[in-house]
């Protein structure tokens, strides 16, 4: 059970322009949303997040929107730069049947900035 | 600083070897977690500690086996692994284990002959 979705494997977008990624979400009850950018066979870095109160938090060059009754988010980029080429997980943050939280992942999507 | 480093950074053992993974962080958090990541799929979690105790396990085979020492150090100990078990293991940490950001190591990449 997929309950965060990236439906885009993959993305290319020339440099300077913007770079827009999707997340989906089905449980309700996720109240922190985070994005991750990965480069292969390194960690996860954190670049934003946004609570579920919110609909947008802005960072630089990255915006996160939250549409809430869509269970929709997406990651801004602008302008995107060679840099930002590497794979974008969203990640969710619930409580787990043990009552903690914990952070549900994305498939993720590789993003392409062509120079 | 939100550094989180892990040792070693790539291990290979044969299926009847005992290792241990190492993660550390000195940011004060006092959640730290293990994950495990296969090529081309996200990251899935394996275990939690809070405040020094586990407070989730999701479900993992004894092979792996979690100890977290203190709240700057987390250990997993391996053994009797099996080919499928090679992956990234990846360690992350946050303030409490509540709703906040998690903060990620470098990872270990193992792989099991």
């Amino acid at each position: 059970d997929q309950q965060v979705k990236q439906n885009s494997p993959s993305l290319s977008v020339q440099e300077g322009r913007i770079s827009i990624l999707n997340c989906d979400y089905t449980n309700s009850m996720f109240d922190y949303f985070l994005w991750y950018k990965k480069y292969p066979a390194e960690g996860p870095t954190f670049l934003i997040s946004i609570s579920s109160i919110k609909d947008k938090n802005e960072d630089g060059r990255f915006t996160v929107f939250l549409n809430k009754s869509a269970k929709h988010l997406s990651l801004h980029i602008v302008p995107s730069q060679p840099g930002d080429s590497a794979v974008y997980f969203c990640a969710a943050s619930g409580k787990s049947n043990f009552g903690n939280e914990k952070l549900t992942f994305g498939t993720g999507t590789r993003l392409t900035i062509i120079p | 600083d939100t550094e989180v480093t892990q040792t070693p950074k790539h291990l290979v053992m044969g299926m009847t070897n005992k290792k241990s993974l190492k993660c550390e962080q000195h940011m004060g958090h006092r959640a730290m977690y293990w994950y495990k990541q296969k090529a081309k799929k996200p990251p899935e979690l394996m275990f939690v500690y809070s405040y020094e105790k586990l407070s989730i396990n999701e479900s993992v085979p004894s092979r792996f086996s979690p100890e977290c020492p203190n709240s700057s150090l987390l250990n997993l100990h391996l053994h009797a692994l099996q080919p499928e078990d090679s992956a990234l293991y990846l360690c992350a940490s946050s303030q409490v284990g509540g709703v906040e950001t998690q903060y990620f190591g470098p990872g270990t990449r193992l792989l099991v002959l």
